[in-house]
């Protein structure tokens, strides 16, 4: 069973650059592409980042995300924290024909 | 703009049923996309329930297989989700999505609409 690993929770300063990590547990976290939802409280996910790399139309360009094979692992990276910026993060993939979320990451601008 | 709206029953109660539809407005009920079920337990991350194909093909996460039922209803532009066995477990937020073939992103949710089971 394919299962994505993410830290319970991070915390930075504003203005700071976070990464939050998303590790697969076997196979390839390359074989399929990976997302990156925002949820605040009370709402509903939002894509952040799709395919990848790709952030979603109207998510500023201080968030980016990449995969690392070697690591089977993705990462999120948030630059010039805004307090506007805690969430709970979630990454997203696909095995076989199942759809898998990482466990969340609670993010902290202090 | 693709909107989705979940409704329902918000109370169930131990051993019952849970029944949710999901209504999808603005825009076709395209072939292309899989309408799916995720859930979120309260303080909880997100689960996938299950989802169901524009020609009526499903799939269910296998922790739930047992007890879920999706369904489509393309003339009505909805489908359905039914949770039969319930426990307090099953207690959470039941949001619908469209996910997209590849790259598989859920790229349209509703509100969610919190369940609860209880006697």
């Amino acid at each position: 069973k394919f299962m994505l690993t993410q830290p319970h929770s991070v915390s930075e300063s504003p203005g700071k650059t976070v990464t939050i990590s998303c590790t697969g547990s076997s196979g390839s976290i390359a074989s399929n592409y990976v997302q990156w939802y925002q949820q605040r409280p009370g709402s509903a996910p939002t894509t952040v980042i799709r395919e990848d790399k790709h952030r979603a139309s109207g998510v500023p360009d201080r968030f980016s995300a990449s995969v690392d094979s070697s690591s089977n692992s993705a990462s999120l990276t948030i630059s010039g924290l805004q307090t506007e910026d805690e969430a709970d993060y979630y990454c997203q993939s696909y095995d076989g024909r199942i759809v898998i979320f990482g466990g969340g990451t609670k993010l902290t601008v202090l | 703009q693709v909107h989705l709206q979940e409704s329902g029953p918000r109370l169930v109660k131990p051993s019952g049923t849970l029944s949710l539809t999901c209504a999808v407005s603005s825009g076709p009920f395209s072939s292309t996309y899989w309408w799916t079920w995720v859930r979120q337990p309260p303080g909880k991350g997100l689960e996938w329930i299950g989802e169901i194909h524009h020609s009526g093909s499903t799939t269910y996460s296998p922790s739930l297989e047992s007890r879920v039922t999706i369904s489509l209803d393309k003339s009505k532009k909805q489908f359905s989700l039914s949770l039969s066995s319930l426990t307090v477990a099953d207690t959470a937020v039941y949001y619908c999505a469209r996910r997209r073939p590849v790259p598989e992103e859920l790229d349209y949710w509703g509100q969610g609409t919190l369940v609860t089971v209880s006697s």
